[in-house]
This record gives structure tokens, C-alpha cells and sequence, in this order.
């Protein structure tokens, strides 16, 4: 496709539970970003993988929160025994590039609820 | 650390008026700054990003400003229309890799 696309829209799981979500990039972009956007606030950086490594994952939460991206294009979020405070929206990012010229494109984002 | 701040939280307009958004950051060591669009419900829509070396971009009806030494951007809307009505954000790329936002402006144009 075109744009970034993330999967799946809505998941709603019940505290302590894993779940896994998942973001395609445009193809070609080497950079992608997770954040997470509570109502009402602007999204909040959680991680940065430049390829297929994690340049920067200082935005993480706690060590129930990780993310791979194996092949240096889809990436998946990976959240452990959740908690009710990890509701949200999860938004994936992509960029042709980093620094300076990263124009970030935008998925429609992962709507989390934990019960 | 870097903070990121929108102002006003929220503005409604009379369709056709000119109007002005404002964000700050508390450290000039920016490498851009990025404009979004926000619709409910919806991700994030780029608008216009401006280097840091540059101090404005422009873009049909909106002109993003950048001055980087008092920590501010404007992103100016001309003759607003209600189907630009949406939540507006700042982001600034900051050290790393870390991309800051700000809360957003509630934008209501009214028709």
C-alpha cells in the first residue's frame, strides 16, 4: 500500500494479558517510530528503529514493553502482562530517512483497551 | 529537557478568518520541527517540516515560521475553512533520535 499501515485497529484484551501489534512502513523507508497517544495529549515517543535495530528505545515505558523489527521493514510492539494504564492509542511512523529531512508519515494508529 | 508547548488548547473561528497557532520549545538544539493534522480518530497527517535551518515553509493556504533562538513556530492558516477544523500539533526533532510533541490545538471553524 501506500501509506503506513497498522494492525490491528482496535484490540481490547483483559489486564495481564500480552498482545502484539503491528506496523507495515512505506516501503523503502529505512527509519520507523512507535508512540503512544493518551486522550486528549500528543503522541509520546517510545522507540526508534533505524533498519533493523533499535537506535534509540529510551522512550519505553518499563521492561513489560518491547519491539522488533527483524527484517527492517514490519515491526511489531510487543506488551506484557498489561496493565489498565496501557490504554491507548499506539501510532507507528516512518521516514525515508533520519535527522534533518525525516518527514514522518503517520499509520492510523492501534486504539489498545485494556479491561 | 525538552518540552513542547501549544498554544491555545483549543479555537473557534468564523469561516474565512486568518488565524495563527503558536508553539514553543524550551531548547533551540532542534533539527526540525514538524506540523500535523489530526482528525478524530484518525493518525497523523504531515503538514509541512522545516529544517533548522530554515525559518519558514509554506504550503497552499499555510505558512510555518521557525525561529529557532526564541524557541517558537507559528503555523499560519489563511482564509480558514470548517474542513479545517482538526487538532493541530508541533512536533520538534530533538536529541537522538526522539521526536517531541506538543498537546495540540483544537481547531473549530465554524461555518
Amino acid at each position: 500500500g501506500a501509506g503506513v499501515s497498522q494492525t490491528p485497529s482496535n484490540k481490547v484484551t483483559e489486564k495481564g494479558k500480552y498482545v502484539e501489534l503491528r506496523c507495515d512502513p512505506i516501503s523503502g523507508h529505512t527509519a520507523l517510530y512507535w508512540y503512544r497517544q493518551s486522550l486528549g495529549q500528543g503522541p509520546e515517543f517510545l522507540i526508534y528503529f533505524q533498519g533493523t535495530g533499535a537506535a534509540d528505545d529510551s522512550g519505553l515505558p518499563n521492561d513489560r514493553f518491547f519491539a522488533v523489527r527483524p527484517e527492517g521493514s514490519v515491526s511489531t510492539l510487543k506488551i506484557q502482562r498489561t496493565e489498565r494504564g496501557d490504554s491507548a492509542v499506539y501510532l507507528c511512523a516512518s521516514s525515508l530517512a533520519s535527522g534533518a529531512y525525516n518527514e514522518q508519515f503517520f499509520g492510523p494508529g492501534t486504539r489498545l483497551t485494556v479491561l | 529537557k525538552q518540552e513542547v508547548t501549544q498554544i491555545p488548547a483549543a479555537l473557534s473561528v468564523p469561516e474565512g478568518e486568518n488565524l495563527v497557532l503558536n508553539c514553543s520549545f524550551t531548547d533551540s538544539a532542534i533539527y526540525n520541527l514538524q506540523w500535523f493534522r489530526q482528525d478524530p480518530g484518525k493518525g497523523l497527517t504531515s503538514l509541512l517540516l522545516i529544517q533548522s535551518s530554515q525559518r519558514e515553509q509554506t504550503s497552499g493556504r499555510l505558512n510555518a515560521s521557525l525561529d529557532k533562538s526564541s524557541g517558537r513556530s507559528t503555523l499560519y492558516i489563511a482564509a480558514s475553512q470548517p474542513g479545517d477544523s482538526a487538532t493541530y500539533l508541533c512536533a520538534v526533532g530533538a536529541g537522538g533520535f526522539k521526536t517531541i510533541f506538543g498537546a495540540g490545538t483544537r481547531l473549530f471553524v465554524k461555518a
